[in-house]
């Protein structure tokens, strides 16, 4: 069964830093590419980033650019996204989602809640 | 980058069918589409993609024969067909728009009366 854990999220002052994780399992993590995508308190869902199997090529989202880094460690089976300089508007539920291949985000776990306030 | 519209909410009765929409914005008729279930509390679920020739590749796991998808001109449409109480959820929609980044449109909260 195929299986993406996030956890790392809570509460933050604004410019502050936080790092999410996903561990995955029921899976071959190494083959397959993985994006972030966030959901704002009652709103829709806004992909963040995405990095390939390797983790060679990465693309991120220009709301986040320059602030977030994303990596993986395909030994550990583990997704990453390393928040910087956050703001209020990235207050949101964290989601890591599986790419099967053609784009498609076919798995996504239970989301880690980011909350950036004073 | 297209802009995917859809109307913030819609219902049917338990055993009726009902028909969602994302409507993508001007110049982006051949764009695919992805349609994602969300149940409260839970995260996003993938049903299929659709194009405007119908399904794009295969369902997600799990998903019904109750749940199709139709496409025309820019609007791509998620069917589904004698309602049970566990379709009560968020749908979205989402379109690759390459270099990795994807769009979504503000979803459709589907109650079940």
């Amino acid at each position: 069964e195929v299986q993406l854990v996030e956890s790392g999220g809570g509460l933050v002052q604004p410019g502050g830093s936080l790092r999410l994780s996903c561990a995955a399992s029921g899976f071959t993590f190494s083959s397959y590419e993985m994006n972030w995508v966030r959901q704002a308190p009652g709103k829709g869902l806004e992909w963040v980033s995405y990095i390939s199997s390797s983790g060679s090529t990465i693309y991120y989202a220009d709301s986040v650019k320059g602030r977030f880094t994303i990596s993986r460690d395909n030994a550990k089976n583990s997704l990453y996204l390393q928040m910087n300089s956050l703001r209020a508007e990235d207050t949101a539920v964290y989601y890591c989602a599986r790419d099967r291949g053609a784009s498609v985000m076919d798995y996504w776990g239970q989301g880690t809640l980011v909350t950036v306030s004073s | 980058q297209p802009v995917l519209t859809q109307p913030p909410s819609a219902s049917a009765s338990l055993g009726a069918s009902v028909t969602l929409t994302c409507t993508l914005s001007s110049g982006y008729s051949n764009y695919k589409v992805d349609w994602y279930q969300q149940r409260p509390g839970k995260g996003p679920r993938f049903v299929m993609r659709v194009g405007t020739g119908g399904i794009v590749g295969s369902k997600g796991d799990g998903i019904p024969d109750r749940f199709s998808v139709l496409g025309s001109g820019l609007n791509r449409y998620l069917t589904i067909k004698n309602i049970q109480e566990e379709d009560e959820s968020d749908y979205h929609c989402g379109a690759d728009h390459g270099s990795g980044s994807r769009v979504f449109g503000g979803g459709t909260k589907l109650t079940v009366l």
